[in-house]
């Protein structure tokens, strides 16, 4: 059964950078089927896909954030990355990291990290 | 790019159907796959539908989903308290964002 785990400092001060580390286990992130994403929820509001990153190291960033997003994928430690430069307040959120299948869904998620961003 | 459209809530009681609509553009539900997923309070969200009407298998047939045009939805026949929760449809979006979320719906068993 693969599983996703999240981590991560759960506070982080405004104009740094957010970092966050998804473990996968029970199978392998190089598989050729999926990509890896990261997704979020601010407290009370909907979901915001941030990035997703295949295998081989291909991005695919959400425009809105671009700017500020960089995902990496470490295949020897089956991990893949957000670091989300610049933070602020509206940064806070539940940070997921998801498996995407190719015949169109997220279809594992991790169990999310909350991450504050505050002084 | 935009979220797509859901209503922000829908109520029924239990045993009746509530659809819940999703609603975007031909650059990503009108020429895209859609899917549905389930966010209970407190927990990550889960697949309910792939591919516009596909289950994966342990979702109770009682969850269905359909696309017409640029508009998608999801439909709960039979609602039960256990469905109470959050609905969020996700499209592939174009190469300008590849993936778009819905609005989210917040469905209420009555």
């Amino acid at each position: 059964q693969l599983q996703l785990q999240e981590s991560g400092p759960g506070l982080v001060k405004p104009s740094e950078t957010l970092s966050l580390t998804c473990t996968v286990s029970g199978g392998s992130i190089s598989s050729s089927s999926y990509y890896w994403g990261w997704i979020r929820q601010p407290p009370g509001k909907g979901l915001e896909w941030i990035g997703s990153i295949y295998y081989s190291g291909s991005t695919y960033y959400n425009p809105s954030l671009k700017s500020r997003v960089t995902i990496s994928v470490d295949t020897s430690k089956n991990q893949f990355s957000l670091k989300l430069s610049s933070v602020t307040a509206a940064d806070t959120a539940v940070y997921y990291c998801a498996r995407y299948d190719f015949q169109g869904a997220f279809d594992i998620w991790g169990q999310g990290t909350m991450v504050t961003v505050s002084s | 790019q935009s979220a797509l459209t859901q209503p922000p809530s829908v109520s029924a009681a239990p045993g009746q159907k509530v659809t819940i609509s999703c609603s975007g553009s031909s650059s990503n539900i009108g020429n895209n796959y859609v899917s549905w997923y389930q966010q209970l309070p407190g927990t990550a969200p889960t697949v309910l539908i792939y591919e516009n009407n596909k289950r994966p298998s342990g979702i109770p047939d009682r969850f269905s989903g359909s696309k017409s045009g640029n508009t998608a939805s999801l439909t709960i026949s039979g609602l039960q308290a256990e469905d109470e929760a959050d609905y969020y449809c996700n499209s592939y979006g174009g190469s300008g964002t590849p993936f778009v979320f819905g609005t989210g719906t917040k469905v209420s068993v009555l």
